[in-house]
Parts: C-alpha cells; sequence; structure tokens
C-alpha cells in the first residue's frame, strides 16, 4: 500500500517569514496530492490540491510542487501569518480511470508556528 | 455546517462494549470514509465505501465494522477485539470523479473507560 513520509513535524517561522513542508510518497500509481489544514479542535479543511499531470500549483500565498519521478511534493507558504499557525497534512491517493478514488494516506503532519 | 454531521461529538466506552458512531452527509457524494486520528500519527483509513452496500477495509480496519445501506450514512462499529480504541474518528465523504476533496465531519472523540 501507499506510505506518506512527511517532514518536518514541526516548524516554526517568523511572521511574513515563507514556510516549506514536505513530503514523499512511495506508490508511483498515486496521482492525486491533497493537502488539509487543522486548527485545533477543528475538522480538518483542504487549502490545495495538485494532480500528477501538473507540476505546480498555486494559490495566493499557498502554492504546491509535485516531482513525480522523485514522488515528493512540498506546500509553500509565503508572507505567513498568525492565523497560518495549524498543523497540516499532506496525503495521497490513487484516483481511478473510471472514476472514484482509493481512502487518502496521509502523512503525519507538521504543526507550523508562526512567531510574531 | 459543512453537510456531513457526525454524533456524538463525545462517547464513552466500557471496556468489553460494542458501540457505534454515526457519520451522516447530505452532499450527495457517493463515497465516504473513516480515519482514526491518534497525537504523532495523522489520519489512518479505517474503512471506506464508494457505493452503496459495498465497502473496503483500509490500512488499520481490524477490530471495526462498517455498513453502508444508505447512501447518506455509513456508521462505523467499533467492536470490543479493537485493542485500543481510545482516539478521535473522523468521518469524510467525497464526490465520484475528478473532483475528490475529501469534506470532514467535526469528528467522535471516543474514550474506553
Amino acid at each position: 500500500g501507499e506510505n506518506v513520509e512527511q517532514h518536518p513535524s514541526t516548524l516554526s517561522v517568523q511572521e511574513g517569514d515563507s514556510a516549506v513542508i514536505k513530503c514523499t510518497y512511495s506508490d508511483s500509481a498515486s496521482n492525486y496530492f491533497p493537502w488539509y489544514k487543522q486548527e485545533l479542535g477543528k475538522r480538518p479543511q483542504l487549502i490545495i490540491d495538485i494532480r500528477s499531470n501538473v507540476g505546480e500549483k498555486k494559490d495566493q500565498r499557498i502554492a504546491v510542487t509535485l516531482n513525480k519521478t522523485a514522488k515528493h511534493f512540498s506546500l509553500h507558504i509565503t508572507e505567513t501569518q498568525p492565523e497560518d499557525s495549524a498543523v497540516y497534512f499532506c496525503a495521497a491517493s490513487r484516483m481511478r480511470s473510471g472514476g472514484g478514488a482509493d481512502g487518502l494516506t496521509f502523512g503525519k503532519g507538521t504543526h507550523l508556528i508562526i512567531q510574531p | 455546517d459543512g453537510g456531513i454531521t457526525q454524533s456524538p461529538k463525545y462517547l464513552f466506552r466500557k471496556e468489553g462494549q460494542n458501540v457505534t458512531l454515526s457519520c451522516e452527509q447530505n452532499l450527495n457524494h457517493d463515497a465516504m470514509y473513516w480515519y482514526r486520528q491518534d497525537p504523532g500519527q495523522g489520519l489512518r483509513l479505517i474503512y471506506y465505501s464508494q457505493i452503496v452496500n459495498d465497502f473496503q477495509k483500509g490500512d488499520i480496519a481490524e477490530g471495526y465494522s462498517v455498513s453502508r445501506e444508505k447512501k447518506e450514512s455509513f456508521p462505523l462499529t467499533v467492536t470490543s477485539a479493537q485493542k485500543n480504541p481510545t482516539a478521535f474518528y473522523l468521518c469524510a465523504s467525497s464526490r465520484q470523479g475528478r473532483n475528490t476533496e475529501a469534506f470532514f465531519g467535526q469528528g467522535t472523540r471516543l474514550t474506553v473507560v
């Protein structure tokens, strides 16, 4: 089955600086890579995702890059703000050609701390 | 709020008892999932279902059972065979097809006493 490794487990950055979280996956058949943000006591919520036919995707201050050859993908947050403090999870799954997907395999999470 | 509802929010169980966690969605999603979240472990897949009356085991299915009799509902039973059931349980749902964003419920925190 799929195995997703996520680093670092904790990341502390100064407000305004950039943050980068990295993940690797093992199953070359995986083709869908979402990132979720979970604030304390709340449900995980999707912040950005990327599919294997794309190398990079941006949404305002957030970007995700994917290297299929190396089987790794990264989340980049620029100009960090206090509200970015949360736990971030990467995930991978395989979307089937006929529709539908296997369940997501998650990394263990990164606790991002934004220092004022 | 979000279209996917889990109940109860907190649940206490005595050792040796089975307990069922509820998950209902009104998003008309075909696929539903159950995850377990432990500190430092991320989210691990227990069971998932892509269509009514069909479901598959995830990575940690032992000691759990599910049913999918209705599209809207995907209850999870934690049986006495589950050795360490105390955890935070999250239900999710998604559409079939290219957009497979998973929407999560608010979770149920199960404690064995």
